[in-house]
């Protein structure tokens, strides 16, 4: 079936401009993640929705970043004034949760958005 | 911070196996063991998970010693598309995902 997707693919933005980046997760998957990667470094958490809880922000770096998720579906992750630190590739990951145990919540990744700030 | 520890990079000849080890020395009773691997440019890939007992999928062989504080991963043909660096992951159920710098494996032709 089809996996997650997220668009755009790569994007550039000047340097003080908002960028907006979608994730479409499996469908049927009830847990969101976004994580980013910077380059040669390892994965960044950076929020998790589960549901209709409240979503786990605490990887978010500064207050310029935000996420929302609509209808338990669809996220889209915001950065406002950009900075060249924000450079970096985005990621997207959903799981099945909530039933079930262990492989019930392997998650799957996005492609991801490559994000460049001038 | 990631609970596991991994060699940075490994070698393997290509058509042999390659056997990835972590060490997971304070995994708890009810904590997984998973390894995802990151193609260059690609989102990280699931590869297997297992608890305790040895798994086996199409991808890849899990062994987990008894003890459980460490484990391999058995890539039994590796191909150059093998190539990659694998992260090996433990976790709770509904934990987050902690990805350390992995294993940088060259599958040399």
């Amino acid at each position: 079936g089809a996996g997650v997707s997220q668009s755009p693919s790569n994007k550039v933005t000047e340097k003080g401009k908002d960028v907006e980046l979608r994730c479409d997760p499996i469908s049927g998957h009830t847990a969101l993640y976004w994580y980013r990667q910077s380059l040669g470094q390892g994965l960044e958490f950076l929020i998790y929705f589960q549901g209709n809880s409240a979503p786990d922000k605490s990887g978010l770096p500064s207050d310029r970043f935000s996420a929302e998720r609509t209808g338990g579906s669809v996220s889209t992750l915001t950065i406002q004034r950009t900075q060249q630190e924000d450079s970096a590739v985005y990621l997207c990951a959903s799981s099945r949760l909530p039933s079930g145990g262990g492989g019930a919540d392997t998650q799957y990744f996005g492609p991801g958005t490559r994000l460049t700030v001038l | 911070d990631a609970k596991t520890t991994q060699p940075p990079s490994m070698d393997c000849a290509e058509g042999r196996a390659a056997n990835l080890p972590c060490n997971h020395s304070t995994i708890s009773g009810n904590e997984y063991v998973y390894w995802y691997r990151q193609i260059h440019s690609q989102g990280p890939q699931y590869i297997i998970h297992g608890l305790k007992n040895n798994e086996t999928n199409e991808m890849a062989s899990l062994i987990i010693t008894e003890d459980r504080k460490s484990s391999t991963l058995i890539l039994p043909h590796a191909t150059l598309r093998d190539t990659a660096v694998y992260y090996c992951i433990v976790r709770g159920y509904g934990q987050n995902f902690v990805f350390g710098p992995g294993t940088r494996l060259s599958v040399l032709p």
